[in-house]
């Protein structure tokens, strides 16, 4: 089946350093999503990216999408404690496929 | 809040046994996906019913069964139980399109989860 990675697998940053998260895959993707998991919580979906070169931003997030939609990118700028969970990038097809997921701690 | 519900919050229960979870999607979607998520790891899709059929189906046991009912709330059953069973199983719904009438594209709204742990 269609693998989705997520690198690093950790990080571990200052409150206020940057933070990104990066999504491969070995095919082209139809569409992105990506979604956040605070411990103990349930994922929640953040945004999706359907374009070639998509850019989207919300607040301190910004979210990328390849060229060749084979990869996309979450970036946090100036994290904050409230940062803190797995970032999980999802690929839908007729199922929702989650990557690996990147656990992020902020320390204050 | 999401408008998914999931029951029960909690299970325990003893190795071999069998057991039901439970899942409400929220208000208006036909499609209901089951997750399993073990200990510090990702989400493993289960299986996704639409409108009472089976859409699509992951890496799923053979002890592993679900169904949608007509009132779209949906089942999980998990039998002959392994201690590896123990997870958080999650279930989310969407409003995902009929078949072959446009793009799965739609968030995945997720219920709270219910923990299992299989002593």
């Amino acid at each position: 089946g269609q693998q989705v990675m997520q690198i690093p697998q950790y990080q571990h940053v200052q409150e206020g350093e940057d933070f990104t998260t990066y999504c491969n895959s070995s095919t082209t993707l139809s569409n992105i999503q990506w979604y956040k998991q605070r411990p103990g919580g349930h994922p929640v979906f953040l945004i999706q990216l359907v374009k070639s070169g998509e850019v989207k931003k919300q607040k301190r997030l910004t979210f990328q999408f390849g060229e060749a939609k084979k990869n996309s990118s979450l970036h946090i700028t100036a994290t904050q404690t409230t940062d803190v969970g797995t970032y999980f990038c999802a690929h839908h097809t007729d199922k929702l496929i989650f990557g690996t997921g990147t656990r992020l701690q902020v320390f204050p | 809040d999401s408008g998914v519900t999931q029951t029960p919050k909690h299970l325990i229960t003893a190795t071999g046994q069998r057991v039901t979870l439970r899942c409400s999607p929220r208000s208006g979607d036909l499609s209901v996906y089951w997750y399993q998520q073990s200990l510090d790891q990702g989400l493993q899709f289960l299986i996704q019913y639409y409108n009472g059929e089976e859409r699509a189906k992951g890496n799923i046991l053979e002890r592993f069964s679900a169904q949608q009912f007509p009132d779209l709330h949906s089942e999980l059953n998990l039998s002959s139980l392994e201690l590896g069973d123990s997870a958080l199983y999650f279930c989310a719904s969407s409003v995902d399109p009929p078949r072959g009438q446009g793009l799965y594209n739609s968030p995945l709204h997720f219920g709270n989860g219910t923990r299992l742990t299989v002593t």
